[in-house]
């Protein structure tokens, strides 16, 4: 199993630009997840998905938008790229809670992205 | 609202020696899952141990224990003899039960341990 993949890995985007960030995973889970992470800020989650066909907003969608039109690709895309948007993104996914069990979360490696 | 808090960004220790990384959470349901993930400087996120808020007896996972106190909200983890390989961020996060509505995971801002020769 290849688990968690993003494509790409690192990119270089001049302001206005538009890109989509690609994850997909193998391993059947319901949940994905894109989060980016700056300097002392943690992991800030962008948008999820509980379900092919399903997205939510996270705690910082502002200049983002996803897709989940396959259960295990989930695609983050900026249509106007900012340099507030440069960051490392990461992708993650999970089981379903089941029973009480909480499952952790799987991590792809990172994109990391600069705008100019 | 769920919360991480995390309140050392950085820590050292010796070679060899434990070390305590806090973590404190915030939330109002009943079932919730708390989690911890190492990051080394080669930036991918490597699941360290999981604890479950009805589990009663504390979660090891070979140097790696997590200290639960429910009734103060804490959930530090600790790692017995150190090791170099062990410099690397460390973040504590939650997750949850479907009661409170969200399927989210809360990061906090993590702490960077530094081991020492």
């Amino acid at each position: 199993n290849a688990g968690v993949t993003q494509t790409p890995k690192f990119r270089v985007l001049k302001t206005g630009q538009s890109m989509t960030l690609l994850c997909a995973q193998d391993m059947n889970h319901e949940y994905m997840y894109w989060y980016r992470q700056d300097p002392g800020m943690g992991l800030r989650l962008i948008h999820y998905s509980v379900g092919e066909g399903t997205t939510a907003k996270g705690e910082v969608p502002d200049g983002y938008n996803v897709s989940r039109l396959k259960k295990q690709n989930f695609l983050l895309g900026l249509e106007s790229a900012a340099p507030s948007q440069t960051s490392v993104y990461f992708c993650a996914s999970s089981y379903l809670l089941t029973g009480g069990i909480f499952y952790e979360q799987y991590f792809g490696p990172g994109t990391r992205l600069t705008v100019t | 609202a769920q919360k991480i808090t995390q309140t050392q960004p950085g820590m050292f220790v010796q070679e060899k020696e434990a070390v305590t990384l806090d973590c404190t959470y915030d939330t109002s349901d009943q079932s919730y899952g708390l989690f911890w993930y190492k990051q080394p400087s080669s930036g991918e996120m490597i699941f360290l141990i999981y604890q479950g808020s009805y589990d009663e007896q504390n979660a090891t996972e070979g140097r790696y224990s997590l200290n639960f106190q429910k009734a103060r909200k804490s959930a530090n983890l600790v790692i017995s003899a150190s090791q170099l390989g062990d410099s690397a961020m460390y973040f504590c996060a939650m997750r949850e039960g479907l009661n409170s509505g969200t399927y989210k995971y809360i990061f906090g801002t993590g702490t960077r341990l530094k081991v020492l020769a």
